[in-house]
């Protein structure tokens, strides 16, 4: 079955302690992306990647990292993570041969930073 | 700055027709996405225009005035299972993605 997996589905932690949040994709799709959601603001861009080893900030990359070792993941990690990063996060994916195609989401993971 | 305005929140009786509209303003514009978000799950695609004039899928059509920063999604038939969120989505140049707040829709009997 064609799906975006996210992991952790839930997590309460700490604020500092570094966390990561994992995304795998099962369709061979070059582009992947991560948003979070937050009540009011809708889901805004944090970090994209075009392809293996191609990463690029979005709209909100402050206090995140990512990397795109592999074509199929493509993790989230918090260095040192704070309440404002509390949110319901997204990973997405797309084919990207044409303008069409629309993004796959995961199921999300909600954090709660405390 | 990127700007995507969608109303908050509308009702609508179940069979009847509800419009959803939705503005934009973004650097460059390669192409406007409808998803519908039900509470607590993901967003699911249902319409893509990048093109002016009208896109119909079934029960659902959305249409766009690329010169008006324009676009609508119109949904007929509605059923109670329409009741979601619908969020408003443009790519813009440079294959950054900007999401309106989405618009919650409550479809009663």
């Amino acid at each position: 079955e064609a799906q975006v997996t996210q992991n952790p589905r839930y997590l309460i932690t700490v604020t500092g302690k570094k966390l990561t949040v994992t995304c795998s994709q099962n369709m061979n799709h070059e582009y992947m992306s991560w948003y979070r959601q937050d009540p009011g603001l809708g889901l805004r861009q944090i970090y994209y990647s075009m392809n293996v080893e191609v990463t690029d900030k979005g709209d909100v990359p402050e206090g995140y990292k990512v990397s795109r070792k592999e074509k199929r993941n493509f993790p989230l990690i918090l260095e040192s993570p704070s309440p404002n990063q509390t949110s319901l996060y997204f990973c997405a994916s797309r084919l990207d041969r044409t303008l069409s195609q629309p993004q796959h989401f995961g199921d999300g993971t909600r954090l709660s930073i405390l | 700055g990127q700007n995507i305005d969608q109303p908050t929140e509308m009702t609508a009786t179940e069979g009847a027709i509800v419009q959803i509209n939705c503005t934009y303003q973004t650097s460059g514009f390669n192409g406007l996405f409808w998803y519908q978000q039900h509470a607590g799950e993901a967003p699911t695609f249902l319409s893509y225009n990048v093109l002016d004039g009208l896109e119909e899928k079934g029960r659902f059509s959305s249409f766009l005035s690329r010169s008006k920063g324009y676009s609508y999604l119109l949904l007929k038939e509605l059923q109670m299972k329409d009741s979601a969120s619908y969020l408003c989505a443009v790519r813009s140049s440079f294959n950054k993605f900007y999401f309106g707040s989405g618009t919650k829709l409550n479809v009663k009997p």
